[in-house]
């Protein structure tokens, strides 16, 4: 099956900095790549994807990269704020079939004011 | 805008007893999909349904079981509880076959 790894586990950067969250997985017939904001206790909310025929996709301060050769995703924050602290998680799956996604372990993203 | 509902919200049961959770899909959503999220931990996929039929199988295990209704909505029933079923578990859902999922706000299950 999938595995996905994501580094680093916790990132510290100050305020107004970029940050930089990165992912690899295993099933090169992967072709959806979601990147998932978790607050304490709350739901995971989608802040942006990508399919495997784009190599980036950008939403005012957040960006996806996609490497399909190297098996590689990362997400840029730009711009950081305090709100945007939280546990960020990428996930992959094959899309189109209702297939359920594969989680990394989670970036904990602390932005220091 | 309509988001997914799940319930209960809590839910605290003994060993060995048995719990049904239920999720709500977006309005006009067919597809739905269960996580297991434990503490500090990434969520671990269940289970999905499109269109009633069962579509992708993950680490349910054997004593989970699930289904969804005509109405799209879908329950997850669990058996023989066991303390570490302690978990957060969320339904998803998405429109078609549509790869974007949208997260009920969980259903936080502890196990005593």
């Amino acid at each position: 099956g999938e595995n996905v790894e994501q580094h680093p586990s916790t990132l510290s950067v100050q305020e107004g900095d970029s940050a930089v969250i990165k992912c690899t997985y295993s099933d090169s017939a992967s072709n959806y790549f979601p990147w998932y904001k978790q607050e304490l206790g709350k739901r995971p909310q989608l802040i942006i994807d990508i399919r495997s025929n784009v190599g980036e996709k950008k939403d005012q301060r957040i960006a996806v990269t996609l490497n399909k050769t190297a098996k590689h995703f990362s997400l840029h924050i730009t711009e950081t704020q305090p709100e945007d602290s939280a546990v960020y998680f990428c996930a992959a799956s094959r899309g189109g079939g209702a297939d359920g996604l594969t989680f990394g372990k989670g970036t904990h993203l602390i932005i220091q004011p | 805008a309509a988001g997914v509902i799940q319930s209960p919200r809590h839910l605290i049961k003994e060993k060995r007893e048995t719990a049904t959770l239920k999720c709500y899909p977006i309005p006009r959503h067919d597809t739905v999909y269960w996580y297991q999220q434990g503490p500090g931990q990434d969520p671990q996929f269940l289970i999905s349904f499109y269109e009633k039929m069962q579509s992708d199988k993950g680490s349910i295990p054997d004593r989970f079981s699930a289904q969804q209704f005509s109405d799209y909505h879908s329950e997850l029933n669990m058996s023989s509880l066991e303390l570490g079923d302690s978990a957060l578990y969320f339904c998803a859902s998405s429109l078609g076959l549509e790869e974007t999922q949208y997260f009920g706000p969980g259903t936080r299950l502890l196990v005593l």
